[in-house]
């Protein structure tokens, strides 16, 4: 079946470093990637997105390609803040087989603490 | 108010006892689902509903059942709940093409400890 592997936690990280979360995945047909953030306390809320080979999603200053040769989906941020903080959720969505469920499978999730 | 909300925020039970979490939301989506979050195992799909007439078992749904009470309302219920069971659990909708293109809308979560 599908699944999501993201790189252990938690990070831990000075304010304006560099990020990079790495997540990859395995999936039997051609799926959607996401990133998900949950803030404390929160649900969980879309960060962003990539529906094909070499898409890049971006938002909040964080980036991430979809790169099919290497199944992967990297999330990166060149200056991270405080307020970044958070859990960090790789996902996929798979719509292939005509049999479109577009359920979420998550990975393990990434907790990012951002000191100043 | 929150497009997707659920109830209660916080519960604390005791085993055996039958619990039902519930969730609405006002998105419009077709599709509904409950997931489970414990530390270093992600979200978990339990049970997931694309219409009112349709439900579908998740990764680990022994131990719950759902309802779709209508388009808008999806609870889930612990029949005789034990401590295993005591996780975050988030109710979430997407849209009909169900790619999740636009993302899937979260609830807050309902924290439940089983004691």
């Amino acid at each position: 079946g599908d699944s999501v592997t993201q790189m252990e936690g938690p990070v831990t990280l000075s304010e304006e470093a560099f990020l990079t979360i790495n997540c990859t995945y395995t999936a039997t047909g051609y799926p959607s990637l996401f990133w998900y953030v949950q803030y404390p306390g929160e649900g969980l809320q879309l960060l962003l997105k990539a529906t094909k080979a070499d898409d890049k999603g971006s938002n909040k200053g964080f980036e991430a390609t979809y790169r099919k040769e290497t199944t992967s989906f990297h999330l990166e941020k060149g200056s991270v803040q405080v307020s970044d903080s958070a859990v960090y959720f790789c996902a996929l969505s798979d719509i292939s087989g005509g049999t479109s469920y577009g359920k979420l499978t998550f990975g393990q999730g990434t907790i990012l603490t951002v000191h100043p | 108010d929150a497009d997707v909300t659920q109830t209660p925020r916080n519960r604390i039970t005791k085993t055996g006892k039958r619990i039902m979490l519930e969730c609405s939301q006002t998105k419009g989506h077709d599709r509904m689902y409950w997931y489970r979050q414990d530390p270093g195992l992600g979200l978990r799909l339990i049970y997931y509903s694309f219409d009112v007439k349709d439900i579908n078992k998740g990764e680990i749904s022994d131990g719950y059942s759902v309802s779709r009470q209508t388009q808008a309302k999806f609870s889930l219920s612990l029949e005789s709940a034990i401590p295993n069971q005591t996780a975050l659990y988030f109710c979430a909708t997407s849209d009909l093409g169900g790619r999740g293109l636009y993302g899937y809308t979260f609830g807050s979560g309902t924290r439940l400890t089983v004691v």
